[in-house]
Formats: structure tokens, C-alpha cells, sequence
């Protein structure tokens, strides 16, 4: 069963580079089947794709964070990692990551599953 | 960008009601690619429908969607105790994005 766990700083102070790792296990991150994502959740509020990336490098974001937002693949350790630059107190939320389905035309797909999340809070 | 609005904001029930959850798009989704998940307090969101209409695996039958274009329906046929969440739609597919819906939170009445 795939399961994935987030992990990183639960306190970043405004400015600063926020990095998050997802790390992977009872599947392979290299499958060609599939994305991994991040979404976020302000406390209280909804959903918030941030980006994904596929096995192959190929990378989507969401156009309102593309400029602050880098994704990599670690295939060594199963993982992959978030970094979001300039950070501010609106960056504050909980982080998921997750696996979406994909197709030969690198479409990206619904998420399943998805980590438990991670809280991180930007605050000097 | 596809914008998702979700209605109504929170619905109020009783265990054993029916409920009927709305998702309309900015835009013509393709092949009707939307998905809907549910969210329980404390926990991540979970995978209910995909393709509108196909349920995820171990996703009860009282679980069931509907919908094309840029209008898309959740029914819950009965409310179980463990039903009252919050629920999402999302667009997938093509990019620029994939977006999420505001929520709709059901609750009990």
C-alpha cells in the first residue's frame, strides 16, 4: 500500500525559503504512471494546488506561485521535495503531498493518496 | 484558469437524509474530468469520485456523481454519522492548473 509522509520546518520565518520533502514508500517514484504533487491548506480555508512534478521532470504549477516555487525528484532516497521562496504569513498552512494518475500526454489526474500533512507557520 | 464554485456553502441534515452537493466550472471540462474528495476534521482529504461519476476504491454505493460540461452533482443517498465532511471538487487534465472548489460542509442538523 502506497503511503507518503511529509516532512520540514514547522516554523519559517517571513522571507525565508520554506522546504518540504515527501517521502515514499510501498511504490517507486520513478513509475512513469504518475505525478507527485503539493496542495496546501490555510487553516479554516480550502484546497490549494500548489504544483506537481512527473518521474519524467516534467513540471506543472499553479500560475499564481510558479515564480516562488521548486520541485525535484530524489530517486535515491523515494522522495520528493517543495522548496517555496519568500515566504509570507499567507504561506501559512498545511502541506499534502500526493500521488495523481497521469497518461501518455503527461495530463495530470485526481490525487490518491495523500499524506497526512504537515503544518508549517511563518512567523518571526 | 478553470474557477470551481461549490454550492451551498454548508448544508444542514439529519442522519438517514439525502444530499445533493453542487460543483459548477468557468469553463467546459473536458471529458468530464472532476473528482471529489472528502475532508473529516484533523485528517487529509480522501479520494471519493473521479471521472465525475466513478467511485474510488471502497467508497461506499451511497456515493454516487453526476454531470458534464460545467455542471456536476454529488449525491450521498443516505447520511451515515461517519458522512458529515466537508467535501471538494477538483479539474484535472490539461494544464494551466488543476483547481480545487471552495467545499461544502455537511453537517448535522
Amino acid at each position: 500500500q502506497l503511503q507518503l509522509q511529509e516532512s520540514g520546518p514547522g516554523l519559517v520565518k517571513p522571507s525565508e525559503t520554506l522546504p518540504l520533502t515527501c517521502t515514499v514508500s510501498g511504490g517507486s517514484i520513478t513509475s512513469s504512471d504518475y505525478y507527485w504533487g503539493w496542495i496546501r491548506q490555510p487553516p479554516g480555508k480550502g484546497l490549494e494546488w500548489i504544483g506537481s512534478i512527473h518521474s519524467s521532470g516534467s513540471l506543472n504549477h499553479s500560475p499564481s506561485l510558479k515564480s516562488r516555487v521548486t520541485m525535484s525528484l530524489d530517486t535515491s532516497k523515494n522522495s520528493f521535495s517543495l522548496r517555496l521562496t519568500s515566504v509570507t504569513a499567507a504561506d501559512s498552512a498545511v502541506y499534502y503531498c500526493a500521488r495523481a494518475q497521469s497518461d501518455t500526454k503527461l495530463r495530470q489526474y485526481w490525487f490518491d493518496p495523500w499524506g497526512l500533512g504537515t503544518l508549517v507557520t511563518v512567523s518571526s | 484558469e478553470i474557477v470551481l464554485t461549490q454550492s451551498p456553502g454548508t448544508l444542514s441534515l439529519s442522519p438517514g437524509e439525502g444530499a445533493t452537493l453542487s460543483c459548477r466550472a468557468s469553463q467546459s471540462l473536458f471529458s468530464s474530468f472532476l473528482a471529489w474528495y472528502q475532508q473529516k476534521p484533523g485528517q487529509a482529504p480522501r479520494l471519493l469520485l473521479y471521472g465525475a461519476s466513478s467511485r474510488a476504491t471502497g467508497i461506499p454505493d451511497r456515493f454516487s456523481g453526476s454531470g458534464s460540461g460545467t455542471h456536476f452533482t454529488l449525491t450521498i443517498s443516505r447520511l451515515e454519522p461517519e458522512d458529515f465532511a466537508v467535501y471538494y471538487c477538483q479539474h484535472y487534465g490539461d494544464s494551466p492548473g488543476l483547481t480545487f472548489g471552495g467545499g461544502t460542509k455537511v453537517e448535522i442538523k
